[in-house]
């Protein structure tokens, strides 16, 4: 398996307070991605990183900011969290562009 | 945009019996395509992707896919399924734009397998 730690693992907390969770990968690849998954959507992309501090918007970025600061770790912030936003939270890292992505094994947040 | 379906929520074979899970894509351009699988609790496992040249793929666990393009398909079969073949299947196409390739995901077809 692609060396992908998410934390944390489970997370619950209330609507209104920040909320970050952290992806770290040992692989050193360039690319990085934060999706969400939800029951009748699939997966969805929220944020994703081609480099350090290079950063851009997926399909459901409101409500969700990115931070790459090193090339292993890939920050995902709630700046407030809303009940809407209550989700299993992916992250993702690929070498290339074009290689497969691999997952890491989620984070489920509920925000009550 | 692009865009995927899946158009079986859920699909139950006996084991030993045949799987064909279906896939379609919306794209202007030839897409990659992949397969993944999800067991419970679990992250998503690559099965097999299509990017170019012959359009069966062959994958991990026996699993092959064939990309139609006449069709805008990209069917996921497998000849003989194993209990531990139960799982959720994703089907996915991504576009290159130099930033990496953000994929889009189909909603998911749940295999269950009865003994």
């Amino acid at each position: 398996d692609a060396g992908i730690t998410q934390s944390p693992r489970h997370k619950v907390t209330e609507t209104g307070t920040p909320v970050t969770l952290r992806c770290h990968q040992t692989e050193n690849h360039r690319y990085m991605y934060w999706y969400r998954q939800d029951p009748g959507h699939g997966l969805r992309l929220i944020h994703y990183s081609y480099g350090v501090k290079d950063t851009d918007k997926g399909e459901v970025s409101d409500g969700y900011s990115v931070s790459r600061s090193k090339t292993e770790d890939f920050l995902l912030t709630l700046e407030s969290a809303t009940s809407s936003q209550t989700s299993v939270y992916f992250c993702a890292i690929s070498d290339k562009e074009y290689q497969p992505q691999h997952f890491g094994d989620g984070t489920r947040l509920s925000i009550l | 945009a692009q865009s995927v379906t899946q158009p079986d929520i859920h699909i139950t074979v006996s084991e030993g019996a045949s799987l064909e899970l279906r896939c379609n894509y919306s794209y202007g351009a030839t897409p990659y395509l992949f397969w993944y699988v999800q067991s419970p609790g679990q992250g998503l496992q690559l099965l097999l992707k299509y990017f170019s040249g012959d359009t069966l793929v062959q994958g991990i666990k026996g699993f092959e896919a064939e990309f139609k393009r006449s069709q805008s398909s990209f069917n996921l079969r497998k000849p003989s399924v194993h209990w531990s073949d139960a799982a959720e299947y994703f089907c996915a196409v991504t576009i290159l734009t130099g930033g990496g390739n953000k994929l889009t995901f189909g909603t998911g077809t749940q295999l269950k397998v009865e003994l």
